[in-house]
């Protein structure tokens, strides 16, 4: 399969544990992008990283996340000491684009419900 | 700021009656738009891209369309099968790569 892989698919936190969740691009994708959608609202962009490098995290909160995209391994979504208001869909694409409009490819999703 | 808004919210249909979707967009410079297809507790699942007004783009039932200001996607004789939700998406042109969605339109068709 080439999709873009993401794990844990559901994932369960108390209140104040850490989130990590994980994304794997398309096979020959080099761009990553994290998405997250509260329940009721639209995809909301959070930030878009190549290998070793974030690009633009302009859509991240300012505390408790943080993202990574190491030379090897998945990308890394972070959330530290999550809150209720935390529980959404996190979702990852990739794109393999440099210039011009670029298709994002997304994956199936990590839920996470905070308890 | 970028914005996108579809409508209608929710859409209901029987099979075989013909509609269209509405995405209205304001953006500093269209870099390229996109419509996606989402089932429930499933990620966004590409369909076009659209880059100039004018385009038209096609795929089985579905064909996208682009004006300056908005974009339609018109389903032609749908089936049960195309029950989603149906995503708009922009990217502007100054080479920002984040996608600025809309909130969606919920569609059912009925056999």
């Amino acid at each position: 399969n080439a999709g873009v892989m993401q794990n844990p698919r559901h994932l369960v936190r108390r209140r104040g544990q850490e989130a990590r969740l994980r994304c794997s691009p398309m096979k020959g994708h080099s761009h990553v992008y994290w998405y997250r959608q509260l329940p009721e609202e639209g995809l909301k962009f959070m930030v878009y990283l190549q290998k070793e490098n974030i690009i633009d995290e302009s859509g991240m909160p300012k505390e408790r996340f943080s993202a990574e995209f190491p030379k090897e391994g998945p990308s890394i979504l972070r959330i530290q000491q999550v809150v209720r208001g935390d529980s959404a869909a996190y979702f990852c694409a990739s794109s393999s684009k440099a210039g011009g409009p670029d298709e994002q490819y997304f994956g199936p999703g990590t839920r996470l419900t905070v308890t | 700021e970028d914005q996108v808004t579809q409508s209608p919210e929710a859409l209901r249909l029987q099979e075989g009656e013909s509609s269209s979707l509405n995405c209205s967009y304001t953006v500093s410079g269209l870099r390229g738009l996109f419509w996606y297809r989402q089932d429930p507790g499933k990620g966004p699942e590409f369909l076009f891209t659209l880059y100039s007004a004018g385009e038209e783009k096609e795929k089985e039932r579905l064909k996208a369309t682009l004006t300056k200001k908005e974009s339609f996607l018109h389903i032609t004789a749908p089936k049960p099968e195309d029950s989603a939700t149906y995503l708009c998406a922009v990217q502007e042109r100054t080479g920002r790569r984040a996608l600025t969605f809309g909130s969606g339109t919920r569609l059912q068709v009925q056999p």
